[in-house]
């Protein structure tokens, strides 16, 4: 879905760095979500927004940190807390309500330096 | 919270044959069951979802089907052609999304 831009496509960490991705939709939507998406496995849920200003934790939230200042943006944070961040990172967003149905970014894909 | 299971995990399947995948979910008030297509390096397609009032959906050589007293819903790919192989992964949602591990499906040409 072109609605939906990450950046940057890959990113390299070094050890004790914190690093920020950034996740933009102009689809309107006014929820969206952060997944890790490990070899082997499905997607994890880190943090999801339902509205400007507010935002849950999901399954595996220890280590990172969001925002959502503006209803088009929600920029992840990957703290140097979280040990093992080497993974693909898929941004989405949906119409809010139940049984949405959610479009992906390109993903952003994190390496540890 | 929810548990979803897939499988297979790997599946290869002639070209022109049939591919089913299977999912079970544990949270009987999950109501929304999405499919999605992954290609490699790519994002996550969405290619058909059902909700929880409908047993079957189907749309050209997809269809998914659900049972809900079982807690299980599948996907099935007619007519296989090259361009279906990828990664599908299923989902159920009862106030978020989970998913399963996902199926690496092959077409052999």
């Amino acid at each position: 879905d072109g609605g939906i831009t990450q950046s940057p496509k890959y990113l390299f960490r070094k050890e004790g760095q914190n690093v920020t991705l950034s996740c933009e939709q102009n689809l309107n939507h006014d929820a969206m979500y952060w997944y890790r998406q490990d070899p082997g496995q499905g997607l994890r849920l880190i943090y999801y927004s339902q509205i400007v200003n507010d935002f849950q934790k999901g399954d595996i939230a220890e280590g990172y940190s969001v925002s959502r200042e503006k209803k088009e943006s929600f920029p992840l944070t990957v703290t140097s807390a979280q040990k093992n961040p080497t993974a693909f990172y898929l941004c989405a967003s949906s119409l809010t309500g139940e049984r949405q149905p959610q479009h992906f970014g390109d993903g952003t894909r994190l390496s540890i330096l | 919270g929810e548990n979803v299971e897939q499988h297979p995990s790997t599946l290869s399947v002639q070209e022109g044959d049939s591919a089913v995948i299977k999912c079970t979910y544990s949270d009987s008030a999950s109501n929304y069951f999405p499919w999605y297509k992954q290609e490699l390096g790519k994002r996550p397609q969405l290619i058909i979802d059902i909700r929880s009032n409908v047993g079957e959906k189907k749309d050209q050589r997809i269809a998914v089907t659900l049972n809900k007293t079982a807690k299980h819903f599948s996907l099935h790919i007619t007519e296989t052609q090259p361009e279906d192989s990828a990664v599908y992964f299923c989902a159920a949602y009862n106030e978020k999304l989970t998913f399963g591990t996902g199926t690496r499906l092959t077409i052999i040409p």
